[in-house]
């Protein structure tokens, strides 16, 4: 099946530093792939739709000089939090849709990047 | 846009027993209703789908049901275990669209 990859796991951070988070699909080509972030005990929160080629689409409230979307290969988004703050400490979740799959049929989800800020 | 919404927040029952969860949604336009169960720490994992010209779909201990007319669709967990014991969301999307929109999410533990 689908699997997507999501590198790191953890990361650890100085306030004020930037931290980049990779998402790639490993068995299709992603057009398409999703961030999204969750803070403990809540709901998968859409941040942003990343486009390979253009420029990501991003939600309501979602600052995007501070969240930096790039997807510059079908099988590659990485997410950028920029001079981040404790209050960016969230777990991050990427997903992809394998399209040769039947649309959301094949929706994947990384397996996500715990980032502490300090 | 679509919103959906999800009941419990939180659940438990004695292992053994059954747990139900259920979600709303408002968009007439979703057909395709999947539910993710994430453990602590981990990516949610889909366990269950069902699309909008199907009234039920079962697998082993697990079933789904959907009411379009209502616009709501439940989860059936039968003679649960220790290991059910996670965050179950559900969600709603259009086959082809775009996003996911996700339930709220509901903590269900079972008591050994």
């Amino acid at each position: 099946g689908a699997v997507v990859s999501q590198h790191p796991s953890r990361v650890i951070c100085k306030s004020g530093t930037s931290v980049k988070i990779e998402c790639r699909s490993l068995d299709f080509q992603a057009t398409t792939m999703f961030w999204y972030r969750q803070f403990p005990k809540q709901s998968l929160m859409l941040m942003a739709t990343s486009n390979e080629g253009s420029k990501a689409t991003y939600e309501q409230g979602v600052e995007k000089d501070k969240f930096l979307i790039n997807h510059a290969s079908l099988t590659l988004s990485t997410l950028t939090v920029t001079s981040a703050h404790p209050e960016d400490s969230s777990f991050y979740i990427c997903s992809a849709r394998d399209p040769t799959t039947g649309g959301n049929y094949g929706y994947t989800f990384g397996s996500g990047t715990r980032l502490t800020v300090v | 846009g679509e919103n959906v919404e999800q009941h419990p927040s939180t659940l438990s029952v004695q292992e053994g027993d059954s747990a139900v969860i259920k979600c709303t949604y408002s968009d007439s336009a979703s057909n395709y209703f999947p539910w993710y169960k994430q453990e602590l720490g981990k990516r949610p994992q889909l366990i269950i789908d069902i699309r909008s010209n199907v009234g039920e779909k079962k697998d082993q201990r697990i079933a789904v049901t959907l009411n379009k007319t209502a616009k709501h669709f439940s989860l059936h967990i039968t003679e649960t275990q220790p290991e059910d014991s996670a965050v179950y969301f559900c969600a709603a999307s259009i086959v082809w669209g775009n996003q996911f929109y996700f339930g709220t999410g509901t903590s269900l533990t079972v008591i050994p």
